[in-house]
């Protein structure tokens, strides 16, 4: 296994609401790059985070946020959900600031909005 | 903005014979990244191979090869000797120079035959 690791497994929330999601980087990673995945469709790239700044976004609006912690740990906040947010929400972690190298992905938050 | 295209939702491959899989993508850099990354059903994505534009050289993973035609702006995924274990989704992405982009194909889902 990579090492990376994600909660929660399942959320299930409601539209308007807003979910924080987690991301622990392997040990040595202080990168983390955040991927949206709708059902059948491959990822899409939200942001990446390289210590502790946001260092590339994708076409996402502003209500999706992220933070990363001195331990490289990572959240990525969404306000406002809408009912397309629903997805499989992959983090990946990284050396070097740079996901042009190997990136190790988690298995995901499975993100149900009704 | 980059674009990634695969162009076979589905492929199948005997077990022991070898099948490709294609990917082009557009650009204007003439430095970039592209990878395979392996899906398998409910587990992590996994890197498979990674190329650097500026390498004119293939490159090569055990039984995995890339035909990598920068002007064609293609790069396809060989895999040889296909073995049961190599059934899942494949997804071909696209790593800007910088490192703070990235995007996915839609993903091939390969089934291999026993």
């Amino acid at each position: 296994e990579t090492g990376v690791t994600q909660s929660p497994t399942h959320l299930i929330k409601t539209r308007g609401q807003q979910v924080t999601l987690r991301c622990s980087s392997q040990s040595g990673h202080n990168t983390v790059s955040w991927y949206q995945q709708a059902l059948g469709q491959g990822p899409q790239f939200i942001f990446q985070y390289y210590r502790e700044e946001e260092n590339g976004r994708g076409n996402f609006p502003p209500r999706f946020s992220g933070l990363q912690f001195p331990n490289y740990s990572s959240e990525l906040n969404v306000n406002a959900l809408e009912l397309d947010d629903s997805a499989l929400y992959l983090c990946a972690s990284s050396r070097g600031g740079g996901i042009r190298y190997e990136q190790y992905f988690g298995p995901g938050t499975r993100l149900t909005v009704t | 903005a980059q674009t990634v295209t695969q162009s076979q939702p589905e492929m199948s491959v005997q077990e022991a014979e070898t099948v490709t899989l294609s990917c082009t993508y557009d650009t204007s850099e003439s430095d970039y990244y592209l990878f395979w990354y392996k899906q398998p059903p409910s587990r992590q994505m996994i890197l498979v191979i990674r190329q650097e534009a500026y390498k004119q050289q293939n490159a090569t993973e055990n039984r995995f090869s890339v035909n990598f035609q920068k002007a064609a702006k293609s790069f396809s995924l060989k895999i040889s000797d296909s073995q049961l274990g190599d059934a899942a989704m494949y997804f071909c992405a696209y790593c800007s120079n910088t490192g703070n982009q990235f995007y996915f194909g839609t993903g091939t889902s390969l089934t291999v035959i026993p």
